[in-house]
């Protein structure tokens, strides 16, 4: 079956720009996190929804950042006036309750 | 402030000899270790994960050792393959959440 799904793969924008990062879980899936992979370093933690509520949002680094998943299925981050500090890979993962997190491939951030 | 360290950086393997990257966390709320494999332009997948409760774990040519009192881990991967060249992290998630607290990465690259 199709995996996790992230659009778009890559995204250049300018500083002060508003993003938005889509990610497409694994059907079936209740829970769906984000991550951030800066070049060289570890995914660090961002936000994990269980169904439509974010459950932990923790990790999001200020009120620039913040997620939805109105349906409990798609999610979308979203990014105000973005930095260069912002740019990264943003990594969605699904999973099933308290299960294996599966991966997507990312969404390259670049910000100009 | 690092809740999982993780080295080397890098090492490099002579086809069919061991590879061996360390982790040392230091929440004791840990339970659920992972390590996770990625490839470049590609988003983590779960290589093989162990509970405080078993010293050692082993799928295939990959195998976990844990020590609970040390607070430890590491993955020897045997016989490494030029296929298996690629970023390995090692993880931790407490009993209570879902997130995933990742160590900082191992570029290993082995050589045919």
């Amino acid at each position: 079956g199709a995996g996790v799904s992230q659009t778009p793969s890559n995204k250049v924008t300018e500083k002060g720009k508003y993003v938005e990062l889509r990610c497409d879980p694994i059907s079936g899936h209740t829970a769906l996190y984000w991550y951030r992979q800066s070049l060289g370093q570890g995914p660090e933690f961002l936000i994990y929804f269980q169904g439509t509520g974010a459950a932990d949002d923790s990790g999001l680094p200020n009120d620039r950042f913040f997620a939805v998943r109105p349906e409990g299925s798609v999610s979308t981050l979203k990014i105000q006036r973005t930095e260069r500090g912002d740019s990264a890979v943003y990594l969605c993962a699904s999973s099933l309750a308290t299960g294996e997190q599966f991966f997507g491939p990312g969404t390259r951030l670049t910000v100009l | 402030q690092q809740q999982v360290k993780q080295s080397p950086q890098s090492l490099i393997v002579q086809k069919g000899g061991i590879s061996i990257i360390n982790c040392a966390y230091e929440n004791t709320a840990f339970d659920y270790f992972p390590w996770y494999q990625q490839f470049p332009g590609k988003g983590p997948a779960l290589l093989i994960a162990i509970r405080p409760d078993v010293s050692e774990k082993k799928e295939g040519r990959f195998t976990i050792s844990f020590n609970k009192s040390a607070k430890q881990f590491s993955l020897h991967i045997m016989d490494s393959q030029p296929g298996d060249s690629a970023t390995y992290f090692c993880a931790a998630r407490k009993a209570a959440g879902n997130k995933l607290t990742f160590g900082g990465g191992t570029r290993v690259l082995v050589k045919p």
